[in-house]
C-alpha cells in the first residue's frame, strides 16, 4: 500500500516564525502535492512538484515555499507564518502525470495553528 | 480553471440510497475523481470516470455526462461509516493536469 507520511499531526507557532513541514511517500510517485484545507472552501493547492528540485506555483502559493531535494520527500515552507495560515495541510502524492486515473494518496494531515 | 458545484450538505437514513451531485465548468475536461473524507483523516479515492457513463463499485456508482457537465456519487445500503464529506475533483486539458476539488458535500447518515 502506498503510505504518505508527514511529520506532525499538529503543530502551534507564533506569528513570524519559520514553519517547516515535512512530507515522505514511500512508492516512488513522480508527482507531488502540498493543499491546504479550510472549511466552507474545500481542498486548495498551494503547490506541486512533477520531480526532483522541481516545483510548480499552485493556486495559492503566497507566503508559501516548497523544497524537493530527494523523490520521495516535499517539503513546504513558511517563511514567516501569520493568522491566516492557520489551517489543515494535506500533502499527496500521484504516480504520473495526466492521463488515466492517476488517484492521489493523501497523507493524515498537520493542523497547524499560527498564534 | 473550472466551476465545480456540490451540494454543502445531505442527510440520508440508514439503509437509504443517496446521490451526491457535481456539476462542473471547464475549457477540456479530462477526468473526475470522487474522494470520500472522514473527519479528521486524509480525503481517500473512490472512482474516476473519464468517459460517459455509470462506474461501479460495490455499493458506490458514480456517473459522468461530459455533455451537460455533470457527474453524480450514487451511495446504495447506506451505513452509518458512509458519514463523511464527500469531494468532486475535475481535472483538464490545460497546463498542469491537476485535478481541482470542489468544496465537498457533508453527508449525515441517521439511524
Amino acid at each position: 500500500d502506498v503510505k504518505v507520511t508527514q511529520s506532525s499531526r499538529y503543530l502551534v507557532k507564533r506569528t513570524g516564525e519559520k514553519v517547516f513541514l515535512e512530507c515522505v511517500q514511500d512508492m516512488d510517485h513522480e508527482n507531488m502535492f502540498w493543499y491546504r484545507q479550510d472549511p466552507g472552501l474545500g481542498l486548495r493547492l498551494i503547490y506541486f512538484s512533477y520531480d526532483v528540485k522541481m516545483k510548480e506555483k499552485g493556486d495559492i502559493p503566497e507566503g508559501y515555499s516548497v523544497s524537493r531535494e530527494k523523490k520521495e520527500r516535499f517539503s513546504l515552507i513558511l517563511e514567516s507564518a501569520s493568522t491566516n495560515q492557520t489551517s489543515m495541510y494535506l500533502c499527496a502524492s500521484s504516480l504520473e502525470q495526466g492521463g488515466g486515473g492517476d488517484e492521489q494518496f493523501f497523507g493524515p494531515g498537520t493542523r497547524l495553528t499560527v498564534l | 480553471g473550472q466551476n465545480i458545484d456540490q451540494p454543502t450538505e445531505m442527510t440520508a437514513t440508514e439503509g437509504a440510497i443517496v446521490q451526491i451531485n457535481c456539476t462542473y465548468q471547464t475549457s477540456g475536461f479530462n477526468g473526475l475523481f470522487w474522494y470520500q473524507q472522514h473527519a479528521g483523516e486524509a480525503p481517500t479515492f473512490l472512482s474516476y470516470n473519464v468517459l460517459d457513463g455509470l462506474e461501479e463499485k460495490g455499493r458506490f456508482s458514480s456517473f459522468l455526462s461530459r455533455s451537460k457537465g455533470y457527474s453524480y456519487l450514487l451511495l446504495k445500503e447506506l451505513q452509518m461509516k458512509d458519514s463523511a464529506s464527500y469531494l468532486c475533483a475535475v481535472r483538464d486539458t490545460g497546463g498542469s493536469y491537476i485535478p481541482t476539488f470542489g468544496r465537498g458535500t457533508s453527508l449525515i447518515v441517521h439511524p
